[in-house]
């Protein structure tokens, strides 16, 4: 059951550059769609979030940008840092309910000095 | 900045010992959920609790487990005959409210090793 889907397991990218995420949903009936970033024997730490109505958020270094037509969304970093090093999830929930998140496989940045 | 705090960080069992994973949520926060993370799989959706009681559980979610919330403050997930394949991290998440701009927030997590 893969709703949520990230098809590269590792990024490795330039301290400087732009990193760039990326993920696939197939369940039609999300509409909230959000980053977690996580580091070793840590949690996942909420990063940037966006509704199915926009099709991009910005915060800071981070921007999610959602196409709804083709199901997919992704994280940019700008300027990667060594500190960005981590394991990112992308994750979706519906609004309807109790809003149970569903997560993809996740994406294990290095950012590279 | 308020945590979710889980203990133990790891908890060794024996196979068919009952098993009480504790998590402290942020102190204003009305929802609650467990996730697990088998390890080289995807974080997994378990149980999500309010109001003193199940708001949804997935299917992996079977009699096995329970939830509760004894006091104010703790929100314990309990496993009552553990198996080889509960062996994971399990993740405690609180939530203030469902609106747009209120993500979970989850903590540590407690790696579960059975043997």
């Amino acid at each position: 059951d893969q709703q949520v889907k990230q098809n590269s397991p590792s990024l490795s990218v330039q301290e400087g550059r732009i990193s760039i995420l990326n993920c696939d949903y197939t369940n039609s009936m999300f509409d909230y769609f959000l980053w977690y970033k996580k580091y070793p024997a840590e949690g996942p730490t909420f990063l940037i979030s966006i509704s199915s109505i926009k099709d991009k958020n910005e915060d800071g270094r981070f921007t999610v940008f959602l196409n709804k037509s083709a199901k997919h969304l992704s994280l940019h970093i700008v300027p990667s840092q060594p500190g960005d090093s981590a394991v990112y999830f992308c994750a979706a929930y519906h609004s309807g309910g109790y809003q149970k998140v569903t997560f993809g496989t996740g994406t294990k940045l290095q950012v590279i000095p | 900045e308020p945590e979710v705090t889980q203990t133990p960080s790891h908890q060794v069992t024996q196979m068919g010992q009952e098993v009480i994973l504790r998590c402290v949520p942020i102190s204003n926060h009305l929802y609650f959920y467990w996730y697990r993370q088998i390890l080289g799989q995807k974080v997994e959706f378990l149980v999500s609790f309010y109001n003193n009681e199940i708001s949804e559980k997935s299917e992996i979610f079977d009699d096995q487990f329970s939830v509760e919330r004894p006091d104010g403050s703790n929100f314990t997930l309990k496993i009552r005959s553990t198996k080889l394949e509960d062996s994971a991290m399990y993740f405690c998440a609180s939530r203030l409210g469902l609106g747009s701009n209120q993500p979970q927030h989850f903590g540590d997590g407690t790696r579960l090793s059975i043997l």
